[in-house]
């Protein structure tokens, strides 16, 4: 199984700052996705991370708010921009693998904290 | 919406299998079962997923019923650090365009010495 690491694990920023979050995998995958997770509540799916192109956003989340790059097969980052109080949640990583693709998994996750 | 019904809460007493019962009634043909859990404050941990047959891993257990329609996930020895939400989530993991998990409110386990 893939093995995801993630920095920073925890972090407490100002609001209007931006933050920027790094996701290593130990192999190679093709898919790779960001999550959010806000406090008492289940994983969101924020965007895919393309390699080569451009993430595709789910609804709800935009470029310009979460931009993602995704240089090559085993690194992504996730910049959480202008931040505010209500960004304050776990940001997940995770990553697809498996001979059809066929699971998930998950980085420790980023806890983000805004004041 | 998940495709999903899991009990809310359960409690296991340590040493004894924890068997965590799930409802698919909706799944279709080519949908997998998956199983996760997320230990306090942790990313989820992948446990084991099927199609058809009951599959085993050092985990766990997942017996899955013959018509699909629902699944049980089995932790033969139950320990505290068993406790944590147990998502189940059935997906078509060879839909290009259903790579999103759905993820639905989960089965908050708590083992009990």
């Amino acid at each position: 199984s893939a093995v995801i690491s993630q920095k920073p694990s925890r972090d407490i920023c100002q609001r209007g700052t931006s933050l920027t979050i790094q996701c290593q995998v130990d192999s190679q995958v093709t898919m790779m996705f960001w999550y959010r997770q806000q406090p008492g509540q289940s994983l969101t799916l924020i965007a895919t991370a393309n390699q080569g192109s451009e993430a595709t956003y789910e609804s709800g989340f935009v470029i310009d708010k979460f931009p993602i790059s995704r240089p090559n097969l085993t690194f992504s980052t996730l910049t959480v921009s202008n931040m505010s109080p209500e960004d304050s949640s776990i940001y997940l990583c995770s990553a697809e693998q498996g001979a059809q693709g066929e699971t998930q998994y998950f980085g420790p996750g980023t806890r983000l904290l805004v004041l | 919406d998940a495709k999903t019904t899991q009990p809310t809460s359960m409690d296991c007493a340590e040493g004894r299998a924890a068997n965590l019962p799930c409802n698919h009634s909706t799944i279709s043909g080519n949908e997998y079962v998956y199983w996760y859990r997320q230990i306090h404050s942790q990313g989820p941990q992948y446990i084991i997923h099927g199609l058809k047959n009951n599959e085993t891993n050092e985990m766990a257990s997942l017996i899955i019923t013959e018509d699909r329609k629902s699944s049980t996930l089995i932790l033969p020895h139950a320990t505290q650090r068993d406790t944590a939400v147990y998502y189940c989530i059935v997906r078509d993991p060879l839909m290009d365009s259903n790579y999103q998990l759905i993820w639905g409110a989960g089965t908050k386990l708590i083992i009990k010495p």
